[in-house]
């Protein structure tokens, strides 16, 4: 079974640039969350993809979008990058239904100069 | 509102001790909690997790949490600390969106020494 992948695992961008980040759900999951992690404290949600459609989103500016494919990978995109939006990015996969947890992936960390 | 507070930011217990670490939540529907560990440079891992039924849930490498709505509160604890316990972790409750968009507490680390 192949767990959740995330890359780059590492990016440095400059203040004002735009960035994507990529994820690949684990095998069977059709769900993918993105959570936002800054130095010291806990993951932020972001938002969450569902049959391809966002279902649900967390207190993010729109500059922060994200796109799920047929396959139910996903990608994370940032626009106009601020000092702020330097921490650990991390997705998430589940299935829907029952009581099935997420399963998250070793992130992506973002420093923004 | 949803939230987490974990009490302690720092916990440090000699190997072979109890573990205790603590967390409260506020929800205004019934909740289901999650407690996640976090070693370096790597994403989370879920511990154990509440939902329904039994108020004492045991998860993986020895933790268990007992969740005590009369406290709101869902603390872990492990009768006997390891070396490789130590590690950042994360008290969860379900947010209003929905069962897996978690809200998360500020994290414990916990150290552990010989």
């Amino acid at each position: 079974e192949t767990g959740v992948t995330q890359s780059p695992t590492h990016l440095i961008k400059t203040r004002g640039q735009q960035v994507t980040l990529r994820c690949s759900s684990q095998s069977g999951h059709n769900t993918v969350s993105w959570y936002q992690q800054a130095l010291g404290q806990g993951p932020q949600f972001i938002f969450q993809y569902y049959r391809e459609e966002e279902n649900g989103r967390g207190n993010f500016p729109p500059r922060f979008s994200g796109l799920q494919f047929p396959n139910y990978s996903s990608e994370l995109n940032v626009n106009a990058l601020e000092l702020d939006d330097s921490a650990l990015y991390l997705c998430a996969s589940t299935s829907t239904g029952g009581n099935s947890p997420l399963h998250f992936g070793n992130g992506t960390r973002l420093t923004v100069t | 509102a949803q939230s987490v507070t974990q009490l302690g930011s720092h916990v440090s217990v000699s190997e072979g001790a109890l573990v205790l670490l603590r967390c409260n939540y506020s929800s205004s529907v019934p909740p289901y909690l999650f407690w996640y560990v976090q070693y370096p440079n790597q994403g989370l891992q879920l511990l154990l997790k509440y939902t329904t039924g039994a108020t004492l849930v045991k998860g993986i490498n020895g933790f268990e949490a007992e969740f005590k709505k009369s406290e709101t509160s869902f603390h872990l604890t492990k009768p006997s600390a390891h070396m490789s316990d130590a590690a950042e972790y994360f008290c969860a409750v379900t947010g209003p969106r929905g069962y897996n968009k978690l809200i998360f507490g500020a994290g414990t680390r916990l150290a552990v020494h010989p």
